[in-house]
C-alpha cells in the first residue's frame, strides 16, 4: 500500500494565523493527491483535488501545492469554520489511502 | 443534486450479518465509481474498497481481507456494504462516496454515514 503520512497529526492556531499541514506519500503519486475536511459527527468534504484544484465553493483562503510524494495544504488566514480535522488522500493507485489526519485546535 | 443517503444505523451481535445501503440520487448511476470508507470511532479515515455499477467493477483494499463484500442494483441506483460475520472490531461509521464531478478520482460527493455498533 502507498502509505500517506500526515504532520503534524494536531495543531492549535488562533484566528488569523497561517496554517500549513503536509503529506508526504511513501511512493510518487503524481498529483493524485486530494484534500478533505472534517467536522465533529459530519461527514468529509472535498477541499481539493489533484494536489492544487479548490473544488467549487470552497474559500481562496485553503490552498494546495505539490507533486510526487511530498504535498501542503495550506490556509492563509484561518477563519473560525475552519477549526476540524483535515485528512489527505492519495487515489493514484488502490487501495486509495488517507493520511492520519491533523486536527485544527483553538489555541 | 447529487445526493447520497445511506441506511440508518445498525445495532448487531458479533456473528451477525448486516446489509447496509447507499441510495444514489441526480445523476446516472451506472457511470461512476462509489467508494465506501470506514472511520472507527475517535479515528481516521479508512479507504475499504469501490464498485463501478455499470461493469460491477469491484476493488478491495487487501487491508481488510475479504471481511466484507461491496455491491450495487443497478434497477434502484443503490450500492451496498454487506458483511455475514460481524465482529466487534467492525463497530464504525462507514461512509458512501463517490467520485463522477471532479478529476483525479476525488471523493466529490459523500453519503451521511452509517453507525454500526456491534456489541454482545
Amino acid at each position: 500500500d502507498n502509505q500517506m503520512t500526515q504532520s503534524p497529526s494536531s495543531l492549535s492556531a488562533s484566528v488569523g494565523d497561517r496554517v500549513t499541514i503536509t503529506c508526504r506519500a511513501s511512493q510518487n503519486i503524481g498529483n493524485y493527491l486530494n484534500w478533505y475536511q472534517q467536522k465533529p459527527g459530519k461527514a468529509p468534504k472535498l477541499l481539493i483535488y489533484g494536489s492544487s484544484t479548490l473544488e467549487n465553493g470552497v474559500p481562496s483562503r485553503f490552498s494546495g501545492s505539490g507533486s510526487g510524494t511530498d504535498f501542503t495544504l495550506t490556509i492563509s488566514s484561518l477563519q473560525p469554520e475552519d477549526f476540524a480535522t483535515y485528512f489527505c488522500q492519495q487515489s493514484y493507485r488502490i487501495p486509495q489511502t488517507f493520511g492520519q489526519g491533523t486536527k485544527v485546535e483553538v489555541k | 443534486e447529487v445526493q447520497l443517503v445511506q441506511s440508518g444505523a445498525e445495532v448487531k451481535k458479533p456473528g451477525e450479518s448486516l446489509k447496509i445501503s447507499c441510495k444514489v440520487s441526480g445523476y446516472r448511476f451506472t457511470n461512476y465509481w462509489i467508494g465506501w470508507v470506514r472511520q472507527m470511532p475517535g479515528k481516521g479515515l479508512e479507504w475499504m474498497g469501490i464498485i463501478y455499477p455499470s461493469e460491477s467493477d469491484i476493488r478491495y483494499s487487501p487491508s481488510f481481507q475479504g471481511h466484507f463484500t461491496i455491491s450495487a442494483d443497478k434497477s434502484i441506483n443503490t450500492a451496498y456494504l454487506q458483511w455475514t460475520s460481524l465482529r466487534a472490531s467492525d463497530t464504525a461509521m462507514y461512509y458512501c462516496a463517490t467520485k463522477g464531478g471532479v478529476p483525479y478520482d476525488a471523493f466529490d460527493i459523500w453519503g451521511q454515514g452509517t453507525m454500526v455498533t456491534v456489541s454482545s
